[in-house]
């Protein structure tokens, strides 16, 4: 059974950082490009970053851009997304999502980011 | 970057009726990459159809997805009182590669 359990979520002001981290278990993790999609309060789903599966390719929206970077450890099943100069406006659940290109076949439930002074 | 536009809105619907859910895209998209979700209050999304037409593992085959170019729907055949949640498709990009979701179809019981 595949599991994405994120973490790392919490309470930031504008201007801060924060470092979101996803465990991952149940398939071959370095197989996969892994991704982070993240939700704001009673929004859609906006998708953030994904990355490929050896970690030397990495693609990110344009409203994180130069802000955000996403990372990968395969020897610890583990994804990451260090979080800097954080906005109101990144207020939101993000979550982790495993998929083949194209499309994300398993999510995590989420880790909260609220960014406010 | 490609935009998709769903409508309804704001679907209202009885159990045992038939949903026909629109996303319209403003270029068109490959068939291999455009996806349907479901997603109930406190949970995360859960993938329901991906490439257009094929049904993820354990979604019932009330679920069907179809369309091409620039113009998709999903097709829930008979309403079960579970199936009542938003519903979002997303497009994925290859050159350069992102996805871009739509702002979701909310299916409430009428």
């Amino acid at each position: 059974e595949v599991q994405l359990l994120e973490s790392g979520g919490g309470l930031e002001q504008p201007g801060g950082s924060l470092r979101l981290s996803c465990a991952a278990s149940g398939f071959t993790f370095n197989t996969y490009a892994m991704s982070w999609v993240r939700q704001a309060p009673g929004k859609g789903l906006e998708w953030v970053s994904t990355v490929s599966g050896s970690g030397d390719s990495t693609y990110y929206a344009d409203s994180v851009k130069g802000r955000f970077t996403i990372s990968r450890d395969n020897s610890k099943n583990t994804l990451y997304l260090q979080m800097n100069s954080l906005r109101a406006e990144d207020t939101a659940v993000y979550h982790c999502a495993k998929g083949p290109w194209g499309y994300f076949d398993d999510w995590g439930q989420g880790t909260l980011v609220t960014v406010s002074s | 970057e490609g935009v998709l536009t769903q409508s309804p809105g704001t679907l209202s619907l009885s159990p045992g009726e038939r949903a026909t859910l629109s996303c319209r895209a403003s270029q068109s998209v490959s068939s291999n990459y455009l996806a349907w979700y479901q997603q109930k209050p406190g949970q995360a999304p859960r993938l329901l159809i991906y490439g257009t037409s094929s049904r993820a593992t354990g979604i019932p085959d009330r679920f069907s997805g179809g369309g091409s170019g620039t113009d998709f729907t999903l097709t829930i055949s008979r309403l079960e009182p579970e199936d009542f949640a938003v519903y979002y498709c997303q497009q994925y990009g290859s050159s350069p590669r992102e996805y871009t979701f739509g702002q979701g179809t909310k299916l409430e019981i009428k």
